[in-house]
């Protein structure tokens, strides 16, 4: 079965833009988690979204924001970009709410953001 | 509070001899235990998973992982390293505190000499 799918694999943007990540989980996962990555802080939470609602959301500002659909796919936004914004982002689908359940993850290769 | 902690940033070995990674965690529930392996600009891939049944817990690519809940730890082990191994590792711990959160190590690198 395909894997998660995250579009697009790089972006460049300047500072001030806005950008929408998109994700599309494994067939049959309702819970899709998001995770920024960076060198110096490492994997950090961003949100959760399952059956689309929130259900969980991590320690950044207002700007970065998500969504998901009744496919389940989902998409997250960030808007006024910051140079501290560009990392990985990476999507990570699984069967169970809750971040990961006991299932364990199954992550995307990711979307490389570059703010200039 | 839900931590782990990799003991390790970096680990190197050579080829063809044993790796161990080290993972300790705290949990305040019985937690679940997971390690993935991130290969450059790539995601990340579980490995296996410890979900309270056996301690010993075998994974993808030869790898395994025992669950020691006296001494807090889930450490990754592998008989004999391949050059193919060299990538990050990530420790993860998930249980039921405040909700259930699943908390990452910060990883190890590993490196994989000829």
């Amino acid at each position: 079965k395909a894997g998660v799918t995250q579009t697009p694999r790089y972006l460049i943007k300047t500072r001030g833009q806005q950008v929408t990540l998109s994700c599309s989980p494994i067939s049959g996962h309702r819970s899709v988690s998001w995770y920024q990555q960076t060198p110096g802080q490492g994997l950090q939470f961003l949100f959760e979204y399952f059956s689309e609602t929130q259900r969980n959301k991590g320690n950044f500002p207002g700007r970065f924001s998500g969504r998901q659909f009744s496919n389940s796919r989902s998409e997250m936004n960030v808007s006024t970009l910051e140079l501290g914004d560009s990392a990985l982002y990476l999507c990570a689908s699984s069967l169970e709410a809750g971040q990961s359940g006991y299932g364990g993850y199954t992550f995307g290769s990711g979307t490389r953001l570059t703010v200039v | 509070a839900q931590s782990v902690t990799q003991l390790d940033s970096h680990v190197s070995v050579s080829e063809g001899t044993p790796v161990l990674l080290r993972c300790n965690y705290s949990s305040s529930y019985s937690p679940s235990l997971f390690w993935y392996v991130q290969h450059p600009n790539k995601g990340l891939q579980l490995l296996l998973k410890y979900t309270s049944a056996a301690t010993l817990v075998k994974g993808i690519n030869g790898f395994e992982a025992e669950f020691k809940k006296s001494e807090t730890s889930f450490h990754l082990t592998k008989p004999s390293a391949h050059m193919s191994d060299a990538a990050e590792y990530f420790c993860v711990v998930s249980d039921l505190a405040g909700g259930f959160k699943t908390i990452f190590g910060a990883g190890t690198r590993l490196f994989v000499k000829a």
